[in-house]
């Protein structure tokens, strides 16, 4: 069972937005400054689109967005377009992990 | 930003010992992070473990056991070695590297293993 907790599933229309949540057990994730968030299309490698909770990599479009309250961090993408759909998963390190850490990984539909 | 490459065996059988390389080309790999991921057939993503360029090694504690994590910059590779394999070691295994332990913006792409006999 992974430390940090996502749902297994999310969906939402072309031009909406959806928000995939990642929880995290243990105190120390909430404040954690290292939570990072990868896209992954079917047979390929994952791509880093957040990282340090809300930072893009450049080329990365500002439709994705990372936030954290608390144990629970948040990926939104908004502006929902059909090439969004694919895989997510939150990354994190903390000192009560001792390592590093992904969730369980969500799958985004684009109905 | 760097190119990785993985290679190594796509089939072992169990007890034996994986054993994958990462070529790095198109960088400096001072100041990084060095990393192996791992993703079974339909699952999530599993992280192994870092070297970092310094020489420090950091393990997931599951399979601390078992995993050697080495660098030799002279070749401009890193490596990853599984002791004592079992099928539940049957992966799509990734190297990555980026400047911070969950900052991987550069990836290879991926070699299948498959444990069996």
């Amino acid at each position: 069972q992974s430390a940090l907790t996502q749902p297994r599933s999310v969906s939402g229309s072309p031009g909406q937005s959806v928000t995939i949540s990642c929880i995290g057990a243990g105190s120390d994730f909430g404040t954690s400054p290292y939570v990072s968030w990868y896209q992954q299309h079917p047979g390929k490698a994952p791509k880093l689109i957040i990282y340090d909770v809300s930072k893009r990599p450049s080329g990365v479009p500002d439709r994705f967005s990372g936030s954290k309250s608390g144990n629970t961090a948040s990926l939104t993408i908004s502006g929902l377009q059909a090439e969004d759909e694919a895989d997510y998963s939150c990354c994190s390190y903390a000192g009560s992990y001792s390592y590093v850490v992904f969730g369980g990984g969500t799958k985004l539909t684009v109905l | 930003q760097v190119q990785l490459q993985e290679s190594g065996p796509g089939l072992i059988k169990p007890s034996e010992t994986l054993s994958l390389t990462c070529a790095v080309s198109g960088g400096s790999i001072s100041g990084l992070y060095w990393a192996w991921i791992r993703q079974p057939p339909g699952r999530g993503l599993e992280w192994i473990g870092y070297i970092h360029s310094s020489g420090s090694t950091l393990y997931n504690p599951s399979l601390k056991s078992r995993v050697i994590i080495s660098s030799d910059t002279s070749k401009g590779q890193f490596s990853l070695k599984l002791k004592s394999v079992t099928a539940a070691d049957t992966a799509v295994y990734y190297c990555a590297t980026g400047g911070a332990p969950t900052r991987n913006p550069s990836w290879g792409q991926g070699t299948l293993v498959t444990v069996s006999s």
